[in-house]
């Protein structure tokens, strides 16, 4: 099993629509979690954390589920700007071992 | 504050040839991380050091590819000899080491190698 699991999209949908990205990760150890985006031909940026009783921020929404292993990002009220690749990321830490280890990313093109 | 800053940002090489590839972390933050992005891919963690000492070189694809941080300000990836297949982007991104913080990323080498 792969560290770190998207949906491989892409995902193409109209302004207004609700999207949603799932994400699993293998280590049970890990201990934070973020959702970053990239832009074509840039580099990637924190679009939000993710904490375990979930959380938003405007039209976004995070969610984590520690038993399952599981992370979720919903994007309500799309705009043509959140065209993107989101990528989740997965943060192992304590002792020596620590590091970011990202999903492959899901593409996702807003349609005006 | 400026940022993460690579250089270059655009390379294109020849077969065989020496590519060094530099970055200069955040001020502050004593975690780096290079990771190169492919198509193929997708992100690959290659090294990250914690205060200038590298933890985990496990993602370096083979003994080609080394990484140095001899200060807190600035870290180097070399490719000796570089391989076509090792065309990629190369980004390099810095964090203070605490459990739920953010990485910086730099804009990234595009290498390209014919």
């Amino acid at each position: 099993r792969k560290e770190v699991e998207q949906d491989p999209g892409p995902f193409n949908v109209p302004e207004g629509a609700t999207v949603a990205f799932n994400c699993t990760y293998s280590n049970s150890a890990s201990q934070s979690f973020f959702w970053y985006r990239q832009d074509c031909r840039k580099e990637p940026k924190l679009l939000m954390s993710v904490y375990s009783s979930g959380n938003e921020d405007g039209r976004f929404t995070a969610q984590l589920n520690r038993a399952s292993q599981y992370i979720s990002l919903l994007i309500r009220d799309s705009k043509l700007s959140d065209s993107a690749t989101y990528l989740c990321v997965v943060n192992q830490s304590g002792g020596s071992n620590y590091k970011l280890t990202f999903g492959k990313g899901t593409l996702l093109t807003v349609n005006p | 504050d400026a940022g993460v800053i690579q250089s270059p940002r655009h390379e294109v090489t020849e077969m065989g040839q020496e590519v060094t590839l530099r970055c200069k972390p955040i001020s502050g933050h004593n975690s780096l991380f290079w990771y190169r992005q492919t198509m193929m891919r997708g992100l690959e963690l290659l090294i990250y050091f914690n205060n200038n000492v590298p933890i985990d070189d496990s993602g370096m694809p083979e003994d080609r590819f080394s990484a140095k941080m001899p200060n807190a300000s600035f870290s180097t990836l070399k490719i000796q000899p570089s391989e076509p297949r090792d065309s990629a982007v190369y980004f390099c991104a810095s964090s203070t080491r605490r459990t739920n913080t953010e990485a910086f990323f730099g804009q990234g080498t595009r290498l390209t190698v014919v």
